[in-house]
């Protein structure tokens, strides 16, 4: 089956520092790509849709300079968090779904904690 | 984009059937059903996906009645590795098409 690879799994940083956050189709392309928050307990909220050789479509309320993506390949997402803040702390998932499969590929979460 | 409604949390014991209802009264006609499966600190799993009728796979089934405004997940015989939330989610098939999540339902499988 399709495997979404998301590194780091977890992180650490200190306020103010900027945080990159991988998501890689392995087997399949993507054009699309998809990337959600999920705090503890709660389910997972969308931020974005990362799209490949164009511009990301945040989600109402995700400020979009906050949380840079990009989508330069079509295996290939990031997301950075730019001047973190204890706030952003956060569990945060990227996903994918290649092109004419039904199914929502996740990968395994990056755990964020911003001291 | 069509909101789904669980059940917050279910409790079971192993070796039951565990039945998981989703209400989503405004699917639209090129909407399907899905559900995922979400251990902590792990990305979901893909569990099931239907359009209408009854869907069977290795790990679950799911109905989906003729008017299709609710979906119930059905697992059987769970154990306690089942422990998880399980989201139930409505969405066009097109690739770039985003899929919201509700709340999910946590069930907690007792021995």
């Amino acid at each position: 089956g399709a495997v979404v690879s998301q590194h780091p799994s977890w992180v650490i940083c200190k306020s103010g520092t900027s945080v990159k956050i991988e998501c890689r189709s392995l087997d399949f392309q993507a054009t699309t790509m998809f990337w959600y928050r999920q705090f503890p307990k709660q389910s997972l909220m969308l931020m974005a849709t990362s799209n490949e050789g164009s511009k990301a479509t945040y989600e109402q309320g995700v400020e979009k300079d906050k949380f840079l993506i990009n989508h330069a390949s079509l295996t290939l997402s990031t997301l950075t968090v730019t001047s973190a803040h204890p706030e952003d702390s956060s569990f945060y998932i990227c996903s994918a779904r290649r092109t004419g499969n039904e199914k929502l590929f996740f990968g395994s979460g990056t755990q964020l904690s911003v001291l | 984009l069509a909101k789904t409604t669980q059940p917050i949390s279910m409790d079971s014991y192993e070796g039951q059937e565990v039945n998981i209802t989703c209400s989503h009264n405004n699917i639209a006609t090129n909407d399907y059903i899905t559900w995922y499966q979400q251990f902590p600190s792990q990305g979901p799993r893909f569990i099931i996906q239907g359009y209408k009728t009854k869907v069977t796979n290795e790990v679950a089934s799911l109905f989906i009645p003729a008017d299709r405004k609710s979906s119930t997940l059905s697992l059987p015989r769970v154990s306690l590795s089942d422990t998880a939330v399980y989201y139930c989610l409505v969405g066009d098939k097109a690739a770039g098409n985003k899929l919201t999540f509700g709340g999910g339902t946590r069930v907690l499988v007792k021995p």
